[in-house]
């Protein structure tokens, strides 16, 4: 059963045009998120965290935002550079756990 | 500078035979874990451990081992009991359990 879902498994986006990248989560315990970002044979980079105490988290270009009634959150990527094209990754955990669950990731395409 | 290595970054595994990867931090963090990637799929944790000399089973931790002698380190190792080893394999490692990630190169595993 997956507990984070990410149900586009690709997106093209126009560079200098917003990216938005979803992910829905069944288990109403998760209290942490994160986005990785992963370029081809490598590994996954931080990009950013939300905490359930709040509905939005900003840091440069990217703006993490969460709706916990609809166990819902979304990356958004203004503006989208070619360079952003990569494989995005967000994963959940409950408070005081260890075990993050990840997502199965979005391909995001960034044309120039 | 600080990060993660894994090494090697491509290795290939004979039938019956068991294969060690390596991972290496110098961030001083207590904690680390192995991580497994198939196509189309989110990671999978393998093994974790919180401190030096401890360590624990993640979701699939049938067919490997690991060691966590010293606080930098904590090498994984594929054994012949593991039946469909070939995959990505990511090293993490954190600050405490729970910590935000930062993760490895990734070492690509395949079988001849």
């Amino acid at each position: 059963d997956q507990q984070v879902k990410q149900n586009s498994p690709s997106l093209s986006v126009q560079e200098g045009r917003i990216s938005i990248l979803n992910c829905d989560y069944t288990n109403s315990m998760f209290d942490y998120f994160l986005w990785y970002k992963k370029y081809p044979a490598e590994g996954p980079t931080f990009l950013i965290s939300i905490s359930s105490i709040k509905d939005k988290n900003e840091d440069g270009r990217f703006t993490v935002f969460l709706n916990k009634s609809a166990k819902h959150l979304s990356l958004h990527i203004v503006p989208s550079q070619p360079g952003d094209s990569a494989v995005y990754f967000c994963a959940a955990r409950t408070s005081g756990t260890y075990k993050y669950i990840f997502g199965t990731g979005t391909r995001l395409k960034v044309l120039a | 500078d600080g990060g993660i290595t894994q090494s090697p970054k491509y290795l290939f595994r004979k039938e019956g035979q068991n294969v060690t990867l390596s991972c290496e931090q110098n961030l001083n963090h207590d904690a680390m874990y192995w991580y497994r990637q198939d196509p189309g799929q989110g990671l999978r944790l393998i093994y974790y451990s919180q401190i030096v000399n401890d360590f624990q089973k993640g979701d699939i931790a049938e067919g490997y081992s690991v060691s966590r002698e010293k606080k930098e380190s904590f090498p994984l190792t594929v054994t012949s009991a593991q039946k469909n080893p070939t995959a990505f394999y990511l090293c993490a490692s954190s600050f405490g359990l729970a910590e935000t990630q930062y993760f490895g190169p990734g070492t690509r595993l395949l079988v001849l």
